[in-house]
């Protein structure tokens, strides 16, 4: 079955600016974990999603939001962007349970 | 953001040796994960652990959850070239219904061949 997808796989926007990501799971997986990756920090959990409903999130500030829609797939979306958001952002679907999570390949953003 | 202590931070081993890196943390898990990333990919789940003392194999892998439920350790052995990349360990904590995964730093490999 297809993986993690997630769109677009490189991104460049400029301070201020607003972007929206977005991944579609594995087909049946309801849960979907959105991450950032930065050589500093490492792996930083933002938000989980299950049914629609954000279940967890991270110490990120407003600017950062996601959804899901009703078959799953989920967007995440950085308001007013700072070169600090410049990361690769990672997007990862498991059935909702306990079990390990399936990662997509990312979504490298540059902000100039 | 909480991140769980991995450790060596980087190594390099010559092809052939085996392999040896631990997570821990001050809390308690009920759940481990050791995942691998490659340049410009997301990273793998190589093996998951669910209870304390679990030791479980995949291939050259093997990884161990730690019976205080704070630790876990991967082992590879007989390293390969294509080995090399970062081991990411990840604990989850369940509490109030709700699952969240706190990954370390990770681990660098290079294999020399």
């Amino acid at each position: 079955k297809a993986g993690v997808t997630q769109t677009p796989r490189y991104l460049i926007k400029t301070r201020g600016q607003q972007v929206t990501l977005s991944c579609s799971p594995i087909s049946g997986h309801r849960s979907v974990s959105w991450y950032q990756q930065t050589p500093g920090q490492g792996l930083q959990f933002l938000f989980e999603y299950f049914s629609e409903t954000q279940r967890n999130k991270g110490n990120f500030p407003g600017r950062f939001s996601g959804r899901q829609f009703s078959n799953s797939r989920s967007e995440m979306n950085v308001s007013t962007l700072e070169l600090g958001d410049s990361a690769l952002y990672l997007c990862a679907s498991n059935s909702g349970g306990s079990g390990g999570y399936t990662f997509g390949s990312g979504t490298r953003l540059t902000v100039v | 953001g909480q991140q769980l202590n991995q450790s060596p931070q980087s190594m390099f081993i010559q092809e052939g040796e085996d392999v040896s890196m631990n997570c821990t943390s001050s809390s308690i898990f009920n759940t481990w994960l050791w995942y691998k990333q490659e340049p410009g990919e997301g990273p793998v789940l190589l093996i998951a652990l669910y209870k304390a003392g679990e030791l479980t194999s995949n291939g050259r892998l093997t990884a161990q959850f730690g019976i205080t439920r704070k630790d876990s350790f991967l082992n590879i052995s007989a390293s390969i070239p294509s080995d090399v990349g970062i081991y990411f360990c990840a604990g989850q904590a369940v509490s109030s219904g709700t699952y969240k995964y706190i990954f370390g730093t990770g681990t660098r490999l290079k294999v020399l061949a």
